[in-house]
This record gives structure tokens, C-alpha cells and sequence, in this order.
């Protein structure tokens, strides 16, 4: 069954670094998403993309953060300069739309360490 | 705007009892509506979802989920809980608008822990 995968599966930086995440989202889809999940709280929103653009953002996604699908099939998210609240769990996600809906599939999500 | 609320942060049963974690939502629009579960280490796994069609909602490994628009609820159960349903369940709504694109607003999860 087709699966989103995300590298790597944890990353561990200096404060102020940048770092990039990956994620290979289900090939026929047509959606993508970023979640961070910060240890004990919740799942939340950061960013959707569609055709090659930013559909929708949180607050959370500011100007230290960017999204871009470089090569057709990956998907990444950049962080410019790291900060210590950014250390979180970060999914990746995607869909198809049309009758599906809006139902995600995550992937297993890039654990982030900032020291 | 969308929100979800999930009642109880931690539900501990014994194998074999009901499991009942509950989930209230409020939304602007008919809502979409999830319920994931998240093993130790692992990402999200979608359990079941309702998209306006049937109010009882069939889900895996035997989880259950009524949507009850009186009450805005959408309550997840299991007639009898196994050893491997212990996991954090996160209920979740879609955003103002139904289609893709669109964010999922999660609740603070409800961590199941069952017992032998």
C-alpha cells in the first residue's frame, strides 16, 4: 500500500542552523502538509501546498519557514535558523481531494532536536 | 472557526471492557470529522472518518465512532478493548472549508491505556 515516508527519521542541530526536512508524499496525490506536534501537546498546523503554491498557513508558519517541492516528488520544509521551541515532531502529509475529501495520510514524521 | 475538544487527556480500561473516548466539535460548516490513533514512535494512522454520509461510522480493528450533530459529538468506541489498542487517539476536524487543502484542527488527544 502507498505510504508517505519522511527522512530523516530524526535530526538533531546547533540553534541557529538551518535544517531541512524530507517527505515523499503518495504519488498521485495532489496536496501536501506540514504538521508539528511539540512533546504532550497536540497535532498543528503549519502549512498546506498545491499546485506549487502555499494554500494555507498558520500563524506558526512565519518567515523563518518555507515549503518547496523541488524535484516533482519530494516535498521539504526548511527551517532558516533554528530556534529551541522549534524542537518538535514534524509530519508530513497528503492527499488526492475529490471524494476523498480532505482525509490525510501522514507520514511517520521527523523527530527534531534543536540544542 | 473549527475546534475540537477531547474530554479526558488519559482513559485507562481493563482487556474486554468498552472503550469510550469522547470528542466534541464545533464547527461553522458541516463538518468533516476524524479520529487517529498514534502508536508509541509511529505517525498518525487514520481510523475512521465521517464525511456526511451514515451518522455510525465503521472503523479498523473494530473501532466505532456516532456522529451526533444535537450534541456536537463524535464519541470513538470499541465493544471490547485489546492490549494492543493502547495508543494516543487524536479526534480531528477539517477546516472552514471540507475540500483538500484545507488544515485539520486537532484536539489535545486522549492517551488509552488497557489493562490485563
Amino acid at each position: 500500500e502507498p505510504e508517505v515516508t519522511q527522512t530523516p527519521s530524526h535530526q538533531v542541530t546547533q540553534m541557529g542552523q538551518e535544517v531541512i526536512l524530507r517527505c515523499v508524499p503518495i504519488s498521485n496525490h495532489l496536496y501536501f502538509y506540514w504538521y508539528r506536534q511539540i512533546l504532550g501537546q497536540k497535532v498543528e498546523f503549519l502549512v498546506s501546498f498545491y499546485n506549487n503554491e502555499i494554500s494555507e498557513k498558520s500563524e506558526i508558519f512565519d518567515d523563518q519557514f518555507s515549503v518547496e517541492r523541488p524535484d516533482g516528488s519530494n516535498f521539504t520544509l526548511k527551517i532558516r535558523s533554528t530556534k529551541l521551541e522549534d524542537s518538535a515532531m514534524y509530519f508530513c502529509a497528503s492527499n488526492s481531494g475529490g471524494r476523498q475529501g480532505n482525509e490525510q495520510f501522514f507520514g511517520p514524521g521527523t523527530r527534531l532536536t534543536v540544542l | 472557526a473549527q475546534s475540537v475538544t477531547q474530554l479526558g487527556s488519559h482513559v485507562s480500561v481493563s482487556e474486554g471492557a468498552l472503550v469510550l473516548l469522547r470528542c466534541n466539535y464545533s464547527s461553522s460548516v458541516p463538518p468533516y470529522l476524524f479520529w487517529y490513533v498514534q502508536y508509541p514512535n509511529q505517525g498518525l494512522q487514520l481510523l475512521l472518518k465521517y464525511t456526511s454520509a451514515a451518522t455510525l461510522v465503521k472503523g479498523i480493528n473494530g473501532f466505532e465512532a456516532e456522529f451526533k450533530k444535537s450534541e456536537t459529538s463524535f464519541h470513538l468506541t470499541k465493544p471490547s478493548a485489546h492490549m494492543s489498542d493502547a495508543a494516543e487517539y487524536f479526534c480531528a476536524v477539517s477546516g472552514p472549508s471540507n475540500q483538500a487543502g484545507t488544515a485539520l484542527i486537532f484536539g489535545k488527544g486522549t492517551t488509552l491505556s488497557v489493562s490485563s
